[in-house]
């Protein structure tokens, strides 16, 4: 079962657009909600993470939007650049339990043309 | 470099024969991370160790699959018996403090052919 699903699975933009990428998830004990940028032959990096008790977070061009009834929570990335090609997973987790682990999503790949 | 070290970044094996992955984290991290990535897929938990304890282990961790850190500093992967389902990236990640909440930082991977 995917307690976390992505979509879109590719997306095209051209540069100075806007990139969207949504997640949702089932699991309501999840309370971290983290971004992560993979290049090819790398591992996934941090982007930005958001935890459930606020609605939106930005860091620079890229913005988190949480909307906990709905559970579903997106990333948005302004003013979208060549350099920003890449896949973008979600991914969630809880402190409940003591469980470490993240669970992701199947990931998005951003092609953002020149 | 003082980010998280795997080795080797490529294994070619056939089906059948054991294989074993390193993995050095930053080395102030007291936390290590192993998922599994298949083509088109997320990352997938397998096991996590505090130290030199694995505390969690996914159900995706089968007999035929065996993690350590014992010392609490790098760890290893080892498959036993290798499927071609296996082949994936192994990813390893650290984490200086308790939940995925304080960052993880994970390491180019290893990547397995079963062939």
């Amino acid at each position: 079962q995917q307690q976390v699903k992505q979509s879109p699975q590719s997306l095209i933009v051209q540069k100075g657009g806007i990139s969207i990428i949504n997640c949702a998830y089932e699991n309501t004990a999840f309370d971290y909600f983290p971004w992560y940028q993979q290049f090819p032959g790398k591992g996934p990096a941090l982007l930005i993470a958001i935890r459930p008790d606020v609605s939106e977070k930005k860091e620079g061009r890229f913005t988190i939007s949480f909307n906990k009834s709905a559970k579903q929570f997106s990333l948005h990335i302004m003013d979208s650049q060549p350099g920003d090609s890449a896949t973008y997973f979600c991914a969630a987790s809880s402190t409940q339990g003591g469980s470490e682990k993240l669970v992701f999503g199947k990931g998005t790949k951003l092609t953002v043309n020149p | 470099d003082t980010g998280v070290s795997q080795d080797p970044r490529h294994k070619i094996t056939k089906r059948g024969q054991n294989v074993t992955f390193r993995c050095d984290p930053i080395s102030e991290h007291n936390r290590l991370y192993w998922y599994r990535q298949t083509l088109g897929q997320g990352p997938e938990f397998l096991t996590y160790f505090q130290n030199e304890a694995q505390l969690e282990k996914s159900r995706l961790l089968s007999d035929r699959f065996s993690a350590e850190r014992p010392k609490g500093s790098f760890s290893t992967l080892e498959i036993q018996r290798t499927e071609q389902g296996d082949s994936a990236m192994y990813l390893c990640a650290s984490s200086s403090r308790g939940r995925p909440s304080y960052g993880y930082t994970f390491g180019s991977g290893t990547r397995l052919t079963v062939v």
